[in-house]
C-alpha cells in the first residue's frame, strides 16, 4: 500500500523554466511534508517542508504548495538550474507516530538542460 | 558540524550470512532512524531508536534488527541474508520534536 505517489518518475525542463514535481498522499493522518534532493551515490538531502495548517510555503527558488481536500502538495523550482538535477523524493510523517518514522514516494528524477 | 557517518560505505555478503552496519548521529540529535532504498522503491522505513528504545517499526521481517547505544550511536543487524536484501542502506539523524531528518550518505549492500 503506496500512502505517497509520485507518478512522474522523470522530468525534464529547461534551465531558466519552471521545475514543477507532485506528489499525492492517501493518509489523512499524515501533518507534516517534506521534499528531499538525492544525488548518485549521497544520501538525502533535506530541502523544504510544509506544515498542514500551512497551504504554502518558500525558501528562495523553491516553493512546495499543499492542498489537504485533493491530499496533493507539489514543488516548485524557479529558475531550475543544471545543478538541480537529482532525484527528488516528497515525504510525509503523522504526529500520531512518535517520531523519527517517513512515509517516501517512490522519487522524481529531474534533468534540468541547459 | 559533522554531518551523519555511515560504516562501511560498501559490503559484499553472501546469501545466509550476516552482516551488522553502524551509523553515528549528528552531535545533539537522539533520533535515529533507518531506511532501505532499491531500485524503484523510494525509501521504505525499517525503524527508529530514541533513547536506545525502538518507537516505530516498519514492515520488515524479524531478520532485520537494530539498537542504539547511550552515546546515540546505532547499528542495523540482517541475519540470514536473501538475495533481496541487496539495497542502499540509510541511516537519519534528527533533534527531539523535529521531523526533519538528516541522512548520511548510505551503505550499499550487495548480496551474492
Amino acid at each position: 500500500d503506496q500512502q505517497v505517489k509520485q507518478n512522474s518518475p522523470s522530468l525534464s525542463v529547461q534551465e531558466g523554466r519552471i521545475s514543477i514535481l507532485n506528489c499525492d498522499y492517501t493518509n489523512s493522518m499524515f501533518d507534516y511534508f517534506l521534499w528531499y534532493k538525492k544525488y548518485p551515490a549521497e544520501g538525502p538531502t533535506f530541502l523544504i517542508s510544509i506544515s498542514s495548517i500551512k497551504d504554502k510555503n518558500e525558501d528562495g527558488r523553491f516553493t512546495v504548495f499543499l492542498n489537504k481536500s485533493a491530499k496533493h502538495l507539489s514543488l516548485h523550482i524557479v529558475p531550475s538550474q543544471p545543478g538541480d538535477s537529482a532525484v527528488y523524493f516528497c515525504a510525509a510523517s503523522s504526529s500520531l507516530d512518535q517520531g523519527g518514522k517517513l512515509i517516501f514516494g517512490q522519487g522524481t528524477e529531474l534533468s534540468v538542460k541547459p | 558540524k559533522a554531518g551523519v557517518t555511515q560504516t562501511p560505505r560498501y559490503l559484499i555478503k553472501t546469501r545466509g550470512q550476516q552482516v551488522t552496519l553502524s551509523c553515528s548521529p549528528i552531535s545533539g540529535h537522539r533520533s535515529v532512524s533507518w531506511y532501505q532504498q532499491t531500485p524503484g522503491q523510494g525509501l521504505q522505513f525499517l525503524f527508529e531508536y530514541f533513547s536506545e528504545t525502538q518507537r516505530n517499526k516498519g514492515n520488515f521481517p524479524g531478520r532485520f534488527s537494530g539498537r542504539q547505544f547511550s552515546n546515540s550511536r546505532s547499528e542495523m543487524n540482517v541475519s540470514t541474508l536473501e538475495l533481496g536484501d541487496s539495497a542502499l542502506y540509510l541511516c537519519a539523524s534528527s533533534i527531539v520534536g523535529s521531523d526533519i531528518q538528516y541522512f548520511g550518505a548510505g551503505t550499499r549492500l550487495s548480496v551474492l
